[in-house]
């Protein structure tokens, strides 16, 4: 089956731009996770989203970041005016709604280089 | 606030033999879940491992299980038989239990174990 998938794979911005990040969850799965890894680092929880709506953004770094779920299913990230320390790997991670001991299913990532 | 510690940063192990991957945690929370994750180079997190609080007998998934000494707040990973595939960054991570009545099952994670197989 179909796991989750992210796009794009790799995105170089210029500081000062705009980027939108995409994540497919994997169809079912009410729990939506974004985390920002950065080089050597392992992943940081930025936000939780169940269904559409965004229960907890407390590890949004700044009011830059700006992540929805509108329909209950694809996420984007947004990230504006970006900077260099935006440079990262960002994670989306999708849960399935039965038992919280359940693993969350992560994607492949999308890698942001801030130039 | 809850800590994940591996002080790994690197690990190498002959094929065929088995490693240790240490990890300890600190929370104040009783109930608690515990991950391990292995990142290829791919980048993706694949899940290993669960090891509750609760639980009383350690984890077993594979070759893969779970070493829990609650009272000393350890987790560590034991990889059985090693094979070439298994080189990679492994990460302990903890589920933050908090349920504040928005549902967040946040992952805290470590910093990660490079393990690298030598054939």
């Amino acid at each position: 089956g179909a796991g989750v998938s992210q796009s794009p794979r790799y995105k170089v911005a210029k500081r000062g731009q705009d980027v939108a990040l995409r994540c497919d969850p994997i169809s079912g799965h009410v729990s939506l996770f974004w985390y920002q890894q950065a080089l050597g680092q392992g992943p940081e929880f930025l936000t939780y989203f169940q269904n559409e709506a965004q229960l907890d953004k407390s590890g949004l770094p700044s009011d830059r970041f700006f992540a929805e779920r509108p329909e209950g299913s694809v996420s984007t990230l947004k990230i504006q005016r970006t900077q260099q320390e935006d440079s990262a790997v960002y994670l989306c991670a999708s849960q399935p709604p039965s038992g919280i001991s359940r693993e969350q299913y992560f994607g492949p990532g999308t890698r942001l280089t801030v130039t | 606030a809850q800590k994940i510690t591996q002080t790994q940063p690197g690990m190498f192990v002959q094929e065929k033999e088995a490693v240790t991957l240490d990890c300890t945690y600190d929370t104040s929370d009783q109930s608690y879940g515990l991950f391990w994750y292995k990142q290829p180079s791919s980048g993706e997190m694949i899940f290993l491992i669960y090891q509750g609080s609760y639980d009383e007998q350690n984890a077993t998934e594979g070759r893969y299980s779970l070493n829990f000494q609650k009272a000393r707040k350890s987790a560590n990973l034991v990889i059985s038989a090693s094979q070439l595939g298994d080189s990679a960054m492994y990460f302990c991570a903890m589920r933050d239990p908090a349920y504040s009545g928005a549902g967040s099952y946040q992952l805290t994670f470590g910093k990660g174990t490079k393990l690298s197989v030598i054939p």
